[in-house]
C-alpha cells in the first residue's frame, strides 16, 4: 500500500489560497489520489479525486505532476468554515478496503 | 435520503460488556465499512464488506465481529469491551464499483462515541 506523508498542520487567513501537499513516493500504476475533509465531530467527506495532471471541481483543485509521487490540494479563498482536517489517500479508484487514512493535515483558518 | 445512519450516538460500557453498533444506508451501495478514530488520529479500518454476503478484515479487526445483515445494514459487535476500544466509530458506504469515472466515494455516518470504563 502506498504510504502518504502530509504536514501535520497549517495556518491560513480568510481569503487566502491554501495549498496542501501530499507525498506518495510508492504510488502504484493503478492508484488514484483522493482527498477527504473532516470537520470536528463529523465523518470525513469526499472532496476530490484524480489520477494525473489537474482536476478541478466546485470545491477544490488537485494538481498531480507527471511522476505522480506527490499531489497538491488547492483551496481557493478559504473561509473560517474551511477549518478542518484534510486527508490524502492513495489507492485504486474502485478499491474497497485498501484506502488508508493517515493523521491528515489540520488546517486552521483565522479571520 | 438519510444517507448513512448509525445508532447509538453515544454509549458507555463497562469492561467485559458486549454491544452491537448498528449502521444502515439507503443509497443502494454495495460496499460498507467500519472505522475507528482515536483522539488526534486518522481513521483506521476495522472491517469492510465489499458486497452483500462478504466481509473482510481491515487494519485493526481484533476484538470485533461484523455482520452484513442485508444490502442496507452492516453491524459491528464488541463481544467483550476493553478500555482500549474507547473511540469514535464511523460507518461508511460506497458504490464499490470500479471504473475510470467512478470515484468509489465513501459516504460516512455521524459516528458513535463509545467509552469503555
Amino acid at each position: 500500500l502506498a504510504k502518504t506523508t502530509q504536514p501535520i498542520s497549517m495556518d491560513s487567513y480568510e481569503g487566502q489560497e491554501v495549498n496542501i501537499t501530499c507525498s506518495h513516493n510508492n504510488i502504484a500504476t493503478n492508484d488514484y489520489i483522493t482527498w477527504y475533509q473532516q470537520f470536528p465531530s463529523q465523518g470525513p467527506r469526499f472532496i476530490i479525486q484524480g489520477y494525473k495532471t489537474k482536476v478541478t471541481n466546485e470545491v477544490a483543485s488537485l494538481f498531480i505532476p507527471a511522476d505522480r509521487k506527490s499531489s497538491t490540494l488547492s483551496l481557493p479563498r478559504v473561509s473560517l468554515s474551511d477549518t478542518a482536517v484534510y486527508y490524502c489517500l492513495v489507492g485504486r479508484g474502485g478499491s474497497q478496503g485498501n484506502l488508508i487514512f493517515g493523521k491528515g493535515t489540520k488546517l486552521s483558518v483565522k479571520p | 435520503n438519510a444517507g448513512v445512519t448509525q445508532t447509538p450516538k453515544f454509549q458507555v460500557l463497562k469492561t467485559g460488556q458486549s454491544m452491537t453498533l448498528q449502521c444502515a444506508q439507503d443509497m443502494n451501495h454495495n460496499s460498507m465499512y467500519w472505522y475507528r478514530q482515536d483522539p488526534g488520529m486518522g481513521l483506521r479500518l476495522i472491517y469492510y464488506s465489499a458486497s452483500e454476503g462478504t466481509t473482510d478484515k481491515g487494519e485493526v479487526p481484533n476484538g470485533y465481529n461484523v455482520s452484513r445483515l442485508n444490502k442496507r445494514e452492516f453491524s459491528l459487535r464488541l463481544e467483550s469491551a476493553a478500555p482500549s476500544q474507547t473511540s469514535v466509530y464511523f460507518c461508511a458506504s460506497s458504490t464499490g464499483l470500479a471504473g475510470l469515472l467512478n470515484h468509489n466515494e465513501q459516504f460516512f455516518g455521524p459516528g458513535t462515541r463509545l467509552t469503555v470504563l
